[in-house]
Order: structure tokens, then sequence, then C-alpha cells
């Protein structure tokens, strides 16, 4: 079965400083990974995905994700954390089968606090 | 590009009355459209998957007659909650699937609507 980690409920950082939002991921098969940003009241911004390639995904806003296939991982990360990137977010994977239409699986989400 | 709408943003409806949500790609085609419920600091719920021109896939637990979905057309998918009660009142949220044609389409969400019933 398919499923997503975000083993950090709030991650919290001072502003210019590097963050990182860590994910896990289990899943048969070869992993499509995405990265969500939602800000309050709203809904979920596309940031980046990892589909095959290059480990290393650059997306919006200066964010970047690293996939890690041996440790199942791909966490977020920024180099220098401004405060209007305080939202949250959420890690996803797609079963590549494709058998279930493409249905992300969502993690439960990390809130990312970046102070002045 | 990509993007996706809904409305209402905020409805605030009377028990046992039914509220309509709409979803729509604006500038794209979407066979394929999902809905989702997220409660207050917590992940989405996928609900049901909308596909057009057919019927749609509920997730396990997801009543069929309470939460009516309509893919009536390739931008347009509609959910109707019948008969709505305070345990109703959530964030809905809709996505579409940006339709590349390979199995990588990425999900665009649209900006969700906040139910409140009384």
């Amino acid at each position: 079965a398919q499923s997503v980690a975000q083993p950090e409920d709030q991650v919290n950082v001072a502003e210019g400083n590097p963050l990182t939002v860590k994910c896990t991921y289990s899943v048969s098969g070869n992993p499509y990974l995405f990265w969500y940003v939602q800000y309050p009241n709203r809904g979920l911004q596309f940031l980046l995905k990892y589909i095959t390639g290059d480990n290393l995904v650059k997306g919006s806003y200066g964010f970047e994700a690293e996939f890690n296939k041996s440790q199942t991982s791909f966490h977020l990360k920024k180099p220098s954390a401004l405060v209007s990137d305080s939202a949250l977010y959420f890690c996803a994977v797609r079963d590549p089968r494709g058998s279930t239409l493409g249905r992300l699986y969502f993690g439960r989400g990390t809130q990312l606090t970046v102070w002045p | 590009g990509a993007v996706v709408s809904q409305h209402p943003s905020r409805v605030i409806c009377k028990s046992g009355t039914s509220v309509k949500i709409e979803c729509r790609s604006l500038d794209f085609q979407a066979t394929t459209m999902f809905w989702y419920r997220q409660f207050p600091k917590q992940s989405l719920m996928l609900m049901a998957t909308s596909n057009e021109g057919s019927k749609a896939t509920y997730e396990q637990g997801v009543e069929k007659d309470k939460f009516l979905i309509n893919h009536a057309s390739l931008t347009l998918s509609t959910l109707t909650v019948t008969s709505a009660h305070p345990e109703d009142s959530s964030f809905y949220i809709c996505s579409a699937r940006f339709p590349t044609g390979a199995s990588t389409d990425t999900q665009y969400f649209g900006p969700g609507t906040r139910l409140t019933v009384l």
C-alpha cells in the first residue's frame, strides 16, 4: 500500500536560515512524489514533483527536493527561508501503476513557521 | 496555466438543505477530477474520483447518496452535499488532473470551499 509520512508536525526556522521539511514514503515500484503548499483557507499550490531522472528537483519559489531511494525520502529544502514561506506543506505520493487513476496519497502536513 | 477554480468560496446553510459546489478547470480539459475534504489542521481526505461522462468512484466510508458528484463536461465537476448536517461542515477542495497524456500528470487544486452548516 502507498503511504507518506511527514514526521514533523511543526518546523520553526529563522528567516535567512536554510529549511528542511521531511518526507518519507512507502510505495510499490518507482514512486511519483509531489510537494504542495497550503496557505490559510486556501487550496493547495503545486511546488514540485519527482518522476524520474535527476534526484534533485527544483520547484517554485526557490524550493527544491531531493529524492533518496535508499532512504525512501523526499525532503523539501530551501537555502534561505522567508517569512512568507510560512504555511502548511504536504508531501504526496502517487501510485505509478495508474490503476487508481492518479490518486495522490498525502502526508498529514507540516506547519512551517519562519520568524523574522 | 493550470488554474482550477471553485465556487462558492464560502457557504453557510441551514441543516437539511442541499449545497452545490462547482469545480472548474479554467484553461485545460480535465477528464479526471478529485474531491477532498479537510478538517482543521489535518490532511486531505480523498472523497471521490470524478471522471467525465461516467459515475464517480467513491472512497470507502463516503456516502454516495449524500455526496453527489457530477462530471458533466471536461471542465466542470460538481459536488452536492444533500441534506446537510452540522457534521458536514468542513473545507472541501477539488483538484483536476492536468492531462499531459502520461502517467506523470500533475494535479492542480482549487482554492477550496468552506461549508458551514448551522
